[in-house]
């Protein structure tokens, strides 16, 4: 079946710094999606791109699909401590059922 | 508030034993859907459901079982013969077309 690469696994940084992310794919997708999912709870829908180029932003956040739509990068800009969590990816490849590949996800820790 | 609800938060099940975890929409959305996660993992489609009294198996769907009798309700039932059924399940809903998945909070299921 179709998967997902996402990196990295897990990254530690100081509050106030840049972060990136993405996920890689070996086949199209045409729909790409990023979530945060917080310790015990369901993931949350940060951001949905549903164009090859698309750039979108949500607050300090901000995702691209990528143009050959095998991958998608998300940003996190001047991080506080509450970006703390798992960032998962998942895409979309139209199949008609709207089944949706998760990435492994990114843990990401914020050092205040 | 609209959203989907997921219970019980944490289920213990014995040995032979068949359990049901419920999941609850009222954003109206025609497909629903199951997935398990394991710590460090992607989330693992289960069952999913685009419309009443029809459901199609996911990519895990051996010792589970599901019903979609009515629009807003997608139970879920871990069966005996699911022989590691300890993990984190989800429940998404989406609307047609290409509209993103929407999760709820998850049950938390172990043995006993």
């Amino acid at each position: 079946g179709q998967q997902l690469n996402q990196s990295p696994q897990s990254m530690f940084i100081q509050e106030g710094e840049d972060v990136s992310m993405n996920c890689t794919s070996s086949s199209i997708f045409n729909t790409w999606l990023w979530y945060k999912q917080d310790p015990g709870e369901g993931p949350v829908l940060l951001i949905a791109l549903y164009k090859a180029g698309e750039l979108t932003s949500n607050g300090r956040l901000t995702a691209q699909f990528g143009i050959t739509r095998k991958d998608s990068f998300l940003n996190i800009s001047a991080s506080i401590p509450s970006d703390v969590g798992i960032y998962f990816c998942a895409g979309d490849s139209g199949a008609g059922s709207y089944q949706l590949t998760f990435g492994k996800g990114t843990k990401l820790s914020v050092i205040p | 508030d609209g959203g989907i609800t997921q219970s019980p938060k944490y289920l213990f099940r014995k040995e032979g034993q068949n359990v049901t975890l419920s999941c609850e929409q009222n954003l109206n959305h025609d497909a629903m859907y199951w997935y398990r996660q394991d710590p460090g993992q992607g989330l693992r489609l289960i069952y999913y459901s685009q419309i009443v009294n029809d459901f199609q198996k996911g990519d895990i769907a051996e010792g589970y079982s599901v019903s979609r009798e009515k629009k807003e309700s997608f139970p879920l039932t871990v069966t005996s013969a699911q022989k590691n059924p300890t993990a984190f399940y989800l429940c998404a809903s989406s609307g047609t077309g290409v509209q993103p998945q929407h999760f709820g909070d998850g049950t938390r299921l172990s043995i006993l």
